[in-house]
């Protein structure tokens, strides 16, 4: 039973236009929601969270996008850059939740072309 | 700072045969992580440790077990290793949660270990 889902496997985008990768949820107790990055044969970094509480979260050419009554969120990134390309992960956390555990997607693949 | 390190970067096991694996962080961190990741899936927790001498189970715990004899080492261990433990192994470290303060601190993590079992 997958409590966070990525339902694209892939995303191909032209350099320089918007990439919009995707998150759905189940569980209504989460109350953070983080994306992490992740390069070939490299760990996992974080990239950007918001707190169930707000509906946006914005860094640099990252923004996160909350709408809790669909149980959804979006990692959107404004213009993708070659160096984009790698697997984003959406995680989220349970409130009260074990010392900050995280349940993971399943990733997304992202490559942006020249 | 080296952040997360991972010993080794990469190991072949027998089935039945046990190993190790080190994780070391050295931001301070009190609470530390082992993940396993599988192809096509995410993240999946197996042990965790909210400081020196304390361990818990994750959500796939089983066949594996772990130690934090000192704050910035967590060690995970194979007792007897079988194919289906074949994966990429992540550690990851953080520092508290503040409820408080409303945040949640970024875990950051190694560069991982594959390890293959035949």
């Amino acid at each position: 039973d997958q409590q966070v889902k990525q339902n694209s496997p892939s995303l191909s985008v032209q350099e320089g236009r918007i990439s919009i990768l995707n998150c759905d949820y189940t569980n209504s107790m989460f109350d953070y929601f983080l994306w992490y990055k992740k390069y070939p044969a490299e760990g996992p970094t974080f990239l950007i969270s918001i707190s169930s509480i707000k509906d946006k979260n914005e860094d640099g050419r990252f923004t996160v996008f909350l709408n809790k009554s669909a149980k959804h969120l979006s990692l959107h990134i404004v213009p993708s850059q070659p160096g984009d390309s790698a697997v984003y992960f959406c995680a989220a956390r349970v409130y009260g939740g074990s010392q900050g555990n995280l349940i993971f997607g399943k990733g997304t693949k992202l490559s942006v072309k020249p | 700072n080296a952040g997360v390190t991972q010993t080794p970067k990469f190991r072949v096991l027998k089935t039945g045969q046990s190993m190790t694996l080190l994780c070391a962080q050295d931001m301070n961190h009190e609470y530390m992580y082992w993940y396993r990741q599988d192809p096509g899936m995410g993240l999946r927790l197996i042990h965790y440790s909210v400081g020196e001498g304390t361990t818990a189970k994750g959500e796939v715990p089983d066949g594996y077990n772990v130690s934090r004899l000192k704050k910035q080492n967590f060690l995970l261990g194979l007792e007897s290793a079988a194919p289906s433990q074949t994966s990429v192994y992540f550690c990851a470290s953080s520092a508290p949660l503040r409820p408080l303060a409303g945040t949640y601190n970024e875990q950051f993590f190694g560069p991982g270990t594959r390890l293959t079992v035949l």
